[in-house]
């Protein structure tokens, strides 16, 4: 079952704006809808973008989610220090057997 | 408010076996479709199995097919996960996540690990 490609760090001072990519294929990010989840440091996942580009409520707006294809992205605009976690991009994907699978993570540092 | 909150982990030999317990509240679990992920310590997140809401599609990763069972009982408002033939990569912390509707993404609890050694 195949993954969905991150890249492993991103980072930018107080204020900046960061871009993380998210790499995959017809069958997960060509023809299903993208997630992105946040993990701040030794807690669970929580839900950040669905549907490629909508933020559940609670979720500034500083945060967007794009999609194009098979790849998708994930902006974040003004940075913040509390932005500092884990971040994975997630698709249902429709090959042989179905499975949801998760891109590698990328980790943002805000310098 | 809606709750996920799994129990069950612990250390278990190679070999071994453990139930996973996720009890749901605060929503109508009956009408949900419902997630096993785990994360291995210091690594990424890897989705392990998948139930519809009246467990009529069951899905699982190719690295737990066989070895794995996932069930759910919507009169108790629980998920399960059944893991037989532990092996040490199985080693990780287990969340359980609600799948939203619409297609408006998860809801995950706070998780169990799972240390599988001898």
């Amino acid at each position: 079952q195949s993954v969905l490609t991150q890249p492993p760090s991103a980072s930018g001072t107080p204020g900046q704006r960061v871009t993380i990519s998210c790499s995959g294929s017809s069958s997960n990010i060509g023809s299903n809808y993208v997630y992105w989840y946040q993990q701040l440091p030794g807690t669970a996942p929580k839900l950040l973008i669905y549907r490629n580009n909508q933020r559940p409520s609670g979720v500034p707006d500083r945060f967007s989610g794009s999609k194009s294809g098979t790849s998708a992205s994930l902006a974040i605009s003004g940075l913040r220090s509390e932005d500092e976690a884990d971040y994975y991009c997630a698709a249902w994907d429709d090959s042989l057997s179905a499975c949801y699978v998760f891109g590698t993570g990328t980790k943002v540092t805000v310098l | 408010e809606v709750q996920l909150v799994e129990s069950g982990g612990g250390l278990v030999k190679p070999g071994g076996s453990l139930r996973l317990s996720c009890a749901a509240s605060g929503f109508t679990f009956s009408s949900y479709s419902m997630n096993w992920v785990r994360q291995a310590p210091g690594k990424g997140l890897e989705w392990v199995s998948s139930i519809s809401s009246s467990s009529s599609y069951i899905y699982y990763a190719d690295s737990v097919k066989g070895r794995f069972t996932i069930s759910r009982d919507n009169a108790k408002n629980s998920l399960y996960l059944q893991m037989n033939s532990l092996r040490a990569e199985d080693t990780a912390v287990y969340y359980c996540a609600r799948e939203g509707p619409y297609s408006s993404g998860w809801l995950w609890g706070q998780g169990t690990l799972v240390t599988v050694s001898s």
